[in-house]
């Protein structure tokens, strides 16, 4: 599957430790998001960009930062973090349209992040 | 506060039975309920979506029965397969936002 690829697959970091999360979306997609999956709880929304700009942040501690420098890339900075963070972080990428048909997203397959 | 209620968490089933996965939600605004199925492994992919002008949708053996006035809606598996073992997550949307609310997930396991 190369539609939307996420690096890298599995993550183990100390609470002090900072690293990044890279997803990158091949479909000419406008539109980007972080979720968070964990155990046994709803897949959880992040942060949506849409043309690259930040339009949702769903209370999401200060910890986590997204940056999106195109509409092809998403990243996640992850910097003193809790282990009550370690989960499953999934990126999705969808097209946004003007017509108010609602748009598939296309999930990649996430990174497993283990804080410790 | 979980607008998208998901139950089971967990269905066992024999080849050749039909599964049966329900959600209900609160907000009547929702308009739009997408199932996503995710192998372990993967990230969810849609299965099938529906709208609430209708009250049935399907797809193969895949099917949507939508209740708009018990604010439910179900995915119905005929003939499953051990290939259709997965976990299977509803969702909800409204507006025209791409704000998706995700249920809790039914891990489902076909047995041969």
């Amino acid at each position: 599957e190369t539609g939307v690829t996420q690096t890298p697959r599995h993550l183990v970091m100390g609470m002090t430790n900072k690293k990044s999360l890279k997803c990158e979306q091949h479909l000419g997609h406008n539109a980007m998001y972080w979720y968070k999956q964990s155990a046994k709880k709803p897949l959880e929304l992040m942060f949506v960009y849409n043309f690259k700009e930040q339009t949702e942040n769903n209370s999401v501690p200060s910890r986590f930062s997204p940056e999106c420098p195109n509409s092809s890339h998403l990243f996640l900075h992850l910097h003193t973090l809790q282990p009550e963070d370690s989960a499953l972080y999934l990126c999705a990428s969808s097209q946004t349209g003007t017509s108010g048909a609602k748009e598939t997203q296309y999930f990649g397959p996430g990174t497993r992040l283990l804080v410790l | 506060q979980q607008q998208v209620k998901q139950s089971p968490q967990s269905l066992i089933v024999q080849k050749g039975g039909i599964s049966i996965i329900n959600c209900a939600y609160e907000n009547t605004a929702f308009d739009y309920f997408p199932w996503y199925q995710q192998f372990p492994g993967k990230g969810p992919a849609l299965l099938i979506a529906i709208r609430p002008d209708v009250s049935e949708k399907k797809e193969g053996r895949f099917t949507i029965s939508f209740n708009k006035s018990a604010k439910q809606f179900s995915l119905h598996i005929m003939d499953s397969q051990p290939g259709d073992s997965a976990t299977y997550f509803c969702a909800a949307s409204k507006g025209a936002t791409n704000k998706l609310i995700f249920g809790t997930g039914t891990l489902l396991a076909v047995q041969p």
